[in-house]
């Protein structure tokens, strides 16, 4: 099963709002309301910022927010801030009752 | 709190057979999938599979199958990684998570572990 596909990169000023775009096919975005994003700042271990496209685990701002139209899911940060900066992975479950990660987003505040 | 607390760093080499652990507490082990994403050096998560401890039914990516051997050991509350035989391309970090989600396997990972670093290194 192939990744799904994200930006390399996204970058936006304090304040502003960036979306993070994740693609995928009829296998897993497409059939399934599935989609998570996690968080990974450099050393540490992912965390689960976004579940089923649109939910948010307790604890999690709510300048994180998901959502999906057809075969592309988008994270979207507003009022974006320093402590942001990371990678970002989206992932699906798939038709084969497997999950299957994006190949990751590194957001930059400028 | 949910915790999963695992094995410390490995350096291993080339043919040689390898088992990291993961133990959980916090939760009802034995309802709750729990399963491995590896990150090699400078790269993305890959989910490699996980096993439900209640019945010790273990699911592969096929990237993965034949490669690894998950197992689960319910009176410690422990998830095995197991490789036969290392190769160098194994070199990784390899994080336990727990599954969750009402499709079948689980559909998120919402708890982490604080990785296991692999080397494999003649």
């Amino acid at each position: 099963q192939s990744a799904l596909t994200q930006p390399a990169s996204v970058s936006g000023s304090p304040g502003q709002s960036i979306t993070i775009s994740c693609t995928g096919t009829s296998s897993d975005v497409i059939p399934y309301n599935y989609v998570s994003w996690y968080q990974q700042h450099p050393g540490k271990a992912p965390k689960l910022m976004i579940f089923d496209v649109t939910n948010r685990p307790s604890g999690v701002s709510n300048r994180f927010s998901g959502s999906k139209s057809g075969n592309t899911a988008s994270l979207t940060i507003s009022g974006l801030q320093a402590e942001d900066e990371a990678h970002y992975y989206c992932s699906s479950y798939t038709s084969r009752s497997s999950v299957v990660f994006g190949k990751g987003t590194k957001v930059t505040v400028l | 709190e949910v915790q999963l607390v695992q094995s410390a760093a490995e350096l291993k080499k080339p043919g040689e057979s390898l088992t990291i652990s993961c133990q959980a507490s916090g939760y009802s082990f034995s309802s709750h999938f729990t399963g491995w994403v590896r990150q090699m050096p400078g790269k993305g998560l890959e989910w490699m599979g996980s096993i439900y401890p209640g019945d010790f039914d273990a699911r592969y990516s096929p990237s993965f199958q034949g490669h690894v051997t998950i197992a689960a050991d319910k009176s410690t509350s422990t998830v095995y990684l197991q490789w036969r035989s290392l190769k160098a391309s194994d070199t990784a970090m390899y994080y336990c998570v727990r599954q969750v989600g009402i499709a079948m396997g689980g559909t998120h990972f919402d708890y982490w572990g604080h990785g296991t670093l692999v080397t494999v290194s003649s």
